[in-house]
């Protein structure tokens, strides 16, 4: 099956940092990408859609100037983290869709990001 | 609006024992469905899904699922649980109308087994 990669798988930070996350797709071209949170013992939440090549949809309550997404290449999306603070600590994960037909989504192994 | 129940919160079974997850979706239309697991610390993995066809579906590990429309659900079983099995599930749902649609995920529901 379709593998989505995303680097690093964890990361710690001090606060007021900044943290890029990249998610990449590795035999396949992802038209779509998506940028999922997950706190502890909690399900997935849906933060932003980003399609190559424009800009990124966020979804409501997500502030777009802290949380930068870049999707410049068909195989590579990247998420950053601007002026990360403690409450930002969370399981970041990502998944890809490609052009077929069905509405299946890969998802990424997460990072895991912890803010001191 | 569009949501996903998973009723069961937490779930114990012992090792050998079956299993079933329910889960519930509000759509308007039959929607895309889908089974993942999550183990500790981990991504997600596909265990099963359900597109068309046949309503019961068959999955990786032993899994099944079988989606319902009159009750809109689609309940994930196994047959006989194994210890490995421990994990978080989730169920989640795609609308079938817009391919720009985001997946719509279920709290989940923790599975733990006793030896």
């Amino acid at each position: 099956g379709a593998v989505v990669s995303q680097h690093p798988s964890w990361v710690i930070c001090k606060s007021g940092t900044s943290v890029k996350i990249e998610c990449r797709s590795l035999d396949f071209q992802a038209t779509t990408m998506f940028w999922y949170r997950q706190f502890p013992k909690q399900s997935l939440m849906l933060m932003a859609t980003s399609n190559e090549g424009s800009k990124a949809t966020y979804e409501q309550g997500v502030e777009k100037d802290k949380f930068l997404i870049n999707h410049a290449s068909l195989t590579l999306s990247t998420l950053t983290v601007t002026s990360a603070h403690p409450e930002d600590s969370s399981f970041y994960i990502c998944s890809a869709r490609g052009g077929s037909g069905d509405n299946e989504q890969f998802f990424g192994p997460g990072t895991r990001l912890t803010v001191l | 609006a569009q949501s996903v129940t998973q009723p069961d919160i937490h779930i114990t079974v012992s090792e050998g024992a079956s299993l079933e997850l329910r889960c519930n979706y509000s759509y308007g239309a039959t929607p895309y469905l889908f089974w993942y697991v999550q183990s500790p610390g981990q991504g997600l993995q596909l265990l099963l899904k359900y597109f068309s066809g046949d309503t019961l579906v068959q999955g990786i590990k032993g899994f099944e699922a079988e989606f319902k429309r009159s009750q809109s659900s689609f309940n994930l079983r196994k047959p006989s649980v194994h210890w490995s099995d421990a994990a978080e599930y989730f169920c989640a749902v795609v609308s079938r109308d817009n391919y720009g649609q985001n997946f719509v995920f279920g709290p989940g529901t923790r599975l733990s087994v006793l030896p």
